[in-house]
């Protein structure tokens, strides 16, 4: 199985300020990577998932990009954070390839935009 | 299209209880089904996962969960609740979308143990 880190684990902004959080897996290569947000009662929503280095694709249109700059490295950003920005924040990872399988995931960033 | 529904937000059980948490999926074919459990503030932990073959799947912790393709009904069970089970709930299905192995998430159910 594969294990996620993420870091950090929690993080104050201010509303305006950049933001980068970041991913990496372990026990695996070339790996399905996923950047989910968390709300109270709503569940997770996929934000951003990666086949490869390099290859993004975007689920929800938002203020947020990710990029994938080698192959077990998930970052998120934002140039500019939002109230609406602030939730739980888990990174996870998953076989490549075509078919769903397991997915694994990190232990999660709370952020806090004030 | 493809859809997840877990009808119950919160649910209460005494400890020692059975538990029985409820998952439908609206889904175009044989759908690979999976629970995962979080604890407060943590990430999600793989409970059990259904892809093929016998329909009723074992997991971690006791847990089990029965694939019922008629009822569209994946429900997650255990004999016996622990106070140490109390976390939320969650139901997943895929793959959705590109097939790149994504899943759609139910809303979770969350479960309380009263001692």
């Amino acid at each position: 199985s594969q294990t996620i880190h993420q870091w950090p684990a929690t993080l104050v902004q201010p509303v305006g300020s950049p933001l980068s959080l970041e991913c990496t897996v372990e026990g695996t290569s070339n790996p399905n990577l996923y950047w989910y947000r968390q709300a109270a009662g709503r569940g997770l929503q996929l934000l951003f998932y990666s086949v490869g280095i390099g290859q993004i694709s975007s689920e929800v249109p938002q203020n947020l990009s990710a990029s994938r700059p080698q192959d077990r490295q998930f970052i998120l950003s934002s140039k500019k954070l939002l109230l609406s920005d602030s939730g739980f924040y888990l990174c996870a990872g998953g076989p490549g390839g075509r078919r769903a399988d397991t997915q694994y995931f990190g232990p999660g960033t709370r952020l806090t935009v004030l | 299209a493809q859809s997840v529904t877990q009808p119950d937000i919160h649910i209460t059980v005494s400890e020692g209880a059975s538990l029985e948490l409820r998952c439908n999926y609206s889904y175009g074919a044989t759908p690979y089904l999976f629970w995962y459990v979080q604890s407060p503030g943590q990430g999600l932990q793989l409970l059990l996962k259904y892809f093929s073959g016998d329909t009723l799947v074992q997991g971690i912790k006791g847990f089990e969960a029965e694939f019922k393709r008629s009822q569209s009904s994946f429900n997650l069970r255990k004999p016996s609740v622990h106070w140490s089970d109390a976390a939320e709930y969650f139901c997943a299905v895929g793959p959705y979308g590109g097939s790149q192995g994504n899943l759609i998430f139910g809303k979770g159910t969350k479960l309380s143990v009263k001692p």
